[in-house]
């Protein structure tokens, strides 16, 4: 079946430190979403991308989607204690389906 | 503007029984979702449904999992009879449409402990 991995599982960085993850699909993407969870929270949505190649700027969040629609990447740059959480991408697969697989996260943990 | 309300957040459950968890979309999405969170992996779709309709419950296990959505506004998820396995947070998400840029809203989750 369609498959969406991300590495690392988890992460522990110093605060000031940069993190990246990594997302992976199986198939090809129509387009990709990244979403965090606070610790005991729900998933929010960060950002969508949906152009081959598209990379996408939130303040110190640096998303970018693979030439090829398979993969995306997520980098914070200069980490902040609240950056803590688990950070999932959600992927939907080209070909007419509406269902988004979610990926299997990173979970970022900052040291002050 | 409101966001997905479930309930209840919490429920402790001896194997075997019943439980059964409600969800209020966001006024105007027509497309609603339930998703089975396990501690420490990413959310699993169970069930989507667009108004009232079903248009995937592939992952959904039917001799104990049931969901509806009747009048295409509030759904009910029901687990009967609960396994140890099924403990779990349990998402109910929203969202305007299906598809490329529909962004999927969460709620805060119904936590469930299976004993």
């Amino acid at each position: 079946g369609q498959q969406v991995m991300q590495i690392p599982q988890y992460q522990h960085v110093q605060e000031g430190e940069d993190f990246t993850t990594y997302c992976n699909s199986s198939t090809t993407l129509s387009n990709i979403q990244w979403y965090k969870q606070r610790p005991g929270g729900h998933p929010v949505f960060l950002i969508q991308l949906v152009k081959s190649g598209e990379v996408k700027k939130q303040k110190r969040l640096t998303f970018q989607f693979g030439e090829a629609k398979k993969n995306s990447s997520l980098h914070i740059t200069a980490t902040q204690t609240t950056d803590v959480g688990t950070y999932f991408c959600a992927g939907l697969p080209s070909g007419g389906t509406y269902k988004y697989i979610f990926g299997t996260g990173t979970r970022l943990k900052v040291l002050a | 503007e409101a966001g997905v309300a479930q309930s209840p957040r919490y429920k402790i459950i001896e194997k075997r029984q019943s439980v059964a968890f409600w969800c209020n979309p966001i006024s105007g999405h027509a497309t609603l979702y339930w998703y089975q969170q396990i501690l420490g992996q990413g959310p699993k779709l169970l069930i989507q449904f667009q108004n009232n309709g079903v248009v995937d419950d592939s992952q959904l296990p039917k001799d104990r999992f049931s969901a509806e959505r009747l009048k295409g506004v509030d759904s009910t998820l029901k687990i009967q009879p609960a396994k140890l396995e099924d403990s779990a947070v349990y998402l109910c998400a929203s969202s305007l449409g299906r598809g490329i840029g529909n962004t999927i809203y969460f709620g805060e989750g119904s936590w469930l402990t299976v004993v």
